[in-house]
């Protein structure tokens, strides 16, 4: 079935650690994003591609990294720059010219 | 990217239709309005979009006023399983897909 995977989805770092969140999907969809969600607080963006081989900032970008080298694949490192990392982390996908984004169902980082 | 308003938390009994409302004063001609809702520690699920005519599917019914600055979704016979938190969104879609950028979002409770 065509979707899109998050993994683990449970994860746990100790701090001042770096850690690789895994976004892969076979939609063959062009743009991925990359979202932050805290308790009780809407999705913010952090990076977004919207091509192999290039991404964008989001509104929270700083602490964080990605890479494009593959259009299935869209990594996030939460990097021990990121002050308050512990936090749900969402991957989403969208084709050109499509208006319709489908979810992971989300990585929970805790950072001990 | 054009803002949204909705109210945090709303209320329906079951088997009623659930009303959401939001607020996009500011939206632009080439944004569309989109729904999504998301259930505890799940990714966001696609509800419905529009742009300018009312939209009907599945799920739920899209409402947007003539000047464009509201809308409403509404869900005609809400069930125990549409309690969740509901996402109003506007989005440019470009060829690339375009952002999505979340505001708070209504929580909705459906009771028995």
């Amino acid at each position: 079935d065509g979707g899109i995977t998050q993994s683990p989805k449970y994860l746990f770092r100790k701090e001042g650690q770096n850690v690789t969140l895994s976004c892969e999907q076979n939609l063959n969809h062009d743009a991925m994003y990359w979202y932050r969600q805290d308790p009780g607080q809407g999705l913010r963006l952090i990076y977004y591609s919207q091509i192999v081989n290039d991404f964008q900032k989001g509104d929270i970008a700083e602490g964080y990294s990605v890479s494009r080298e593959k259009k299935e694949s869209f990594p996030l490192t939460v990097t021990s720059a990121q002050k308050n990392p512990t936090a749900f982390y969402l991957c989403a996908s969208s084709i050109e010219r499509d208006t319709e984004a489908f979810f992971g169902q989300g990585t929970r980082l805790t950072v001990v | 990217d054009a803002k949204t308003t909705q109210p945090p938390s709303m209320d329906c009994a079951e088997g009623r239709a659930a009303n959401l409302p939001c607020n996009h004063s500011t939206i632009s001609g080439n944004e569309y309005v989109y729904w999504y809702r998301q259930i505890h520690s799940q990714g966001p699920q696609y509800i419905i979009h529009g742009l300018k005519n009312n939209e009907t599917n599945e799920m739920a019914s899209l409402i947007i006023t003539e000047d464009r600055k509201s809308s409403t979704l509404i869900l005609p016979h809400a069930t125990l399983r549409d309690t969740a938190v509901y996402y109003c969104i506007v989005r440019v879609v470009n060829n690339q897909g375009g952002k999505l950028i979340f505001g708070q979002g209504t929580e909705l409770s459906v009771k028995p």
